[in-house]
């Protein structure tokens, strides 16, 4: 069975600060672990993804994760926030080909403060 | 449009009643799943198609819930004798066929139930 935790349910941050979103995961294989972003009234919108090849994957709208084996993390970053940035992050994990289902994360609301 | 269209947006049902939920998905996306998003939940599978059929509905929570995608295209979720806890977003994504669960899935914006 496979998982994903996200801490913080909701994260604040000033507009021009680091954005940090943090992923756990657990998983029995090796996982494709991934970032969705949700904007109001918008569907979820794939921000990046890992599939085992480079360890720190770069996304759209500057956003980066760096995957983590040894502490199974993927956390999110952006070095600087923007207010367009304010949205809901999942974060998601499948064990990949062969397995068509994605598990969510709970979801983090990301504030931005001007 | 381009996107993944999902219709009703918003539907409001009595305890009992049967319920349909359409989804549209990208012209040409061969694969569509279905994902239901409960209240400050993340997204939980439901039921995967390629093509019409139904290659892995392990997600539908119980015998009231039923997913067909007759023509490969279009596809229907039913809801059979609602109760209040179905009330949900039923989200709907496609993907190209080509490609794995790997890839992106669109999403579209959802149907919105209330079983009252």
């Amino acid at each position: 069975a496979q998982s994903v935790t996200q801490l913080g349910s909701h994260v604040s941050v000033s507009e021009g600060a680091l954005v940090l979103l943090r992923c756990n995961y657990s998983s029995s294989v090796p996982p494709y672990l991934f970032w969705y972003v949700q904007y109001p009234n918008q569907g979820l919108q794939l921000l990046l993804k890992y599939t085992s090849a480079a360890t720190l994957v770069k996304g759209i709208n500057g956003f980066e994760a760096e995957f983590k084996k040894s502490e199974t993390s993927f956390h999110l970053t952006k070095p600087s926030a923007h207010m367009s940035d304010a949205a809901e992050y999942f974060c998601a994990v499948t064990p990949g080909v062969g397995n068509e289902k994605l598990t969510f994360g709970t979801g983090t609301r990301l504030t931005i403060i001007p | 449009g381009a996107g993944v269209s999902q219709t009703p947006s918003n539907k409001v049902t009595e305890k009992g009643k049967y319920v349909e939920l359409r989804c549209d998905p990208i012209s040409g996306h061969t694969a569509l799943y279905w994902y239901r998003q409960s209240l400050g939940q993340g997204p939980e599978f439901l039921i995967y198609f390629q093509g019409t059929g139904a290659a892995d509905d392990s997600g539908l929570p119980n015998d009231r819930f039923f997913a067909v995608r007759p023509e490969g295209s279009v596809s229907t979720l039913k809801i059979q004798r609602t109760e209040r806890g179905d009330s949900a977003v039923y989200l709907c994504a496609s993907r190209p066929g080509g490609g794995s669960v790997t890839g992106e899935l669109f999403f579209g914006e959802g149907s919105r139930l209330t079983v009252l």
